[in-house]
């Protein structure tokens, strides 16, 4: 286990609604990231959370935010579900101004849009 | 701009039998290289990485990979694949300017006949 955890691990919402998804980073990370993974596809980068602030973000709307806490925990916000947005949203952590680093990933959370 | 590319999508191979999933990138300089392996509903599980030196790197399970930079290659093998082998592979590439974040491929999916 990598100790980044997330949840819920399943959610289904109906469209047009409002999602929240939580993530806990590994302990003494500062960088939280967050990825959706599409059925049959590899995952794409959304943002990146460093020190609280966006810190680079992915070809997604803005109807998909986020948060990062001063503990460095981070919520991933998506407003006005849409189908497409059903899929394995996955939260990563890492440890910004070390060099030579990698992620370490969670288990993810399943979401459903009906 | 950057890309991963893992040509098979799927790959079947005989329990016992040595495996080779492929991976070639396009990156403006060298990129951190890794490669992760996802079962059914799971999140991502590192099996090695590249940062830099020597360019044949050892991971879990009994993987390794070689990185070719001439090829912008970084293929994953093993000499003897187990049934609990199957699963789907992520090739990514972390790009070590500007946002640290991940590129992935579209993943290969290992079935393994018994």
């Amino acid at each position: 286990e990598t100790g980044v955890t997330q949840s819920p691990t399943h959610l289904i919402k109906t469209r047009g609604q409002q999602v929240t998804l939580r993530c806990s980073s590994q302990s003494g990370h500062n960088t939280v990231s967050w990825y959706q993974q599409a059925l049959g596809q590899g995952p794409q980068f959304i943002f990146q959370y460093y020190r609280e602030e966006e810190n680079g973000r992915g070809n997604f709307p803005p109807r998909f935010s986020g948060l990062q806490f001063p503990n460095y925990s981070s919520e991933l916000n998506v407003n006005a579900l849409e189908l497409d947005d059903s899929a394995l949203y996955l939260c990563a952590s890492s440890l910004t101004g070390t060099g030579e680093t990698e992620a370490f990933f969670g288990q993810g959370t399943r979401l459903t849009v009906v | 701009a950057q890309s991963v590319t893992q040509p098979d999508i799927h790959i079947t191979v005989s329990e016992g039998a040595s495996l080779e999933l492929r991976c070639n990138y396009s990156y403006g300089a060298t990129p951190y290289l890794f490669w992760y392996v996802q079962s059914p509903g799971q999140g991502l599980q590192l099996l090695l990485k590249y940062f830099s030196g020597d360019t044949l790197v050892q991971g879990i399970k009994g993987f390794e990979a070689e990185f070719k930079r001439s090829q912008s290659s970084f293929n994953l093998r093993k000499p003897s694949v187990h049934w609990s082998d199957a699963a789907e592979y992520f090739c990514a590439v972390g790009l070590p300017s500007g946002t640290y974040k991940y590129i992935f491929g579209t993943g290969t999916r290992l079935k393994v006949l018994a």
